[in-house]
């Protein structure tokens, strides 16, 4: 079984530039999640999809960040125009979903984007 | 608010030597608590996770977690460890009935030959 594919593993780009990071999770699972790695530091929600529904992207900064996961399946997380400080791993994972309100859903990770913007 | 601790930024160890890896976690209501590994230019992979019952849980890969409640611990151990095991290791807490899962800062460990 595939995992969660995400790409392109790596990003260059200049500040003030659009980017796009894609995500495609692990078939069946309804809940999509991206989450912003710094170097040294835990991943951190940026927003969580219940199939099509964005239910929690209260840290998702809205004037620079969007996302969108039209058909509840595979995502796109974009930023424009992107930043020094946006330099970091993009990860996205996916869970099932039965465990909704319930808590300990497994969460499955890609291997993440990492973004450099110069 | 739930937050995670994680006292060691980096653990060096002998390889065949035993780990323990610690973590401290704060939460008004009952939790739910993961510990996962990241190797070198991968994702997160889930090592062992606590929902309830026993409050030693045993993962993948030899490692193992106890929960303390009232310490509000839960310390990684592994009695003999692989330079395999290099890797960072987040703790991670959810509260229960909620599917948000905070990450620590990650413990990065050091197998030394």
């Amino acid at each position: 079984e595939a995992g969660v594919v995400q790409s392109p593993r790596y990003k260059i780009i200049e500040k003030k530039q659009p980017v796009a990071f894609w995500c495609n999770p692990i078939s069946g699972h309804n809940t999509l999640y991206w989450y912003l790695q710094n170097l040294g530091q835990g991943p951190e929600l940026l927003i969580r999809y219940e199939n099509e529904e964005a239910v929690d992207d209260s840290q998702l900064p809205k004037d620079r960040f969007s996302a969108e996961r039209l058909k509840g399946v595979d995502s796109t997380l974009k930023i424009q125009p992107a930043e020094l400080g946006d330099s970091a791993v993009y990860l996205c994972a996916s869970s099932l979903g039965v465990a909704t309100g319930q808590g300990g859903d497994e969460q499955f990770f890609g291997p993440g984007t990492r973004l450099t913007v110069l | 608010a739930q937050s995670v601790t994680q006292l060691d930024s980096q653990v060096p160890v002998f390889e065949e030597a035993p780990v323990e890896l610690r973590c401290n976690y704060s939460s008004s209501v009952s939790v739910y608590l993961f510990w996962y590994v990241q190797y070198p230019n991968q994702g997160l992979q889930l090592l062992l996770k606590y929902l309830s019952g026993s409050t030693l849980v045993k993962g993948i890969n030899g490692f193992e977690a106890e929960f303390n409640k009232s310490q509000t611990s839960f310390h990684l151990r592994k009695p003999s460890v692989h330079i395999s095991d290099t890797a960072e290791y987040f703790c991670a807490v959810s509260q229960n009935r909620d599917d948000k899962i905070i990450f620590g800062k990650g413990t990065r460990l050091h197998i030394l030959p």
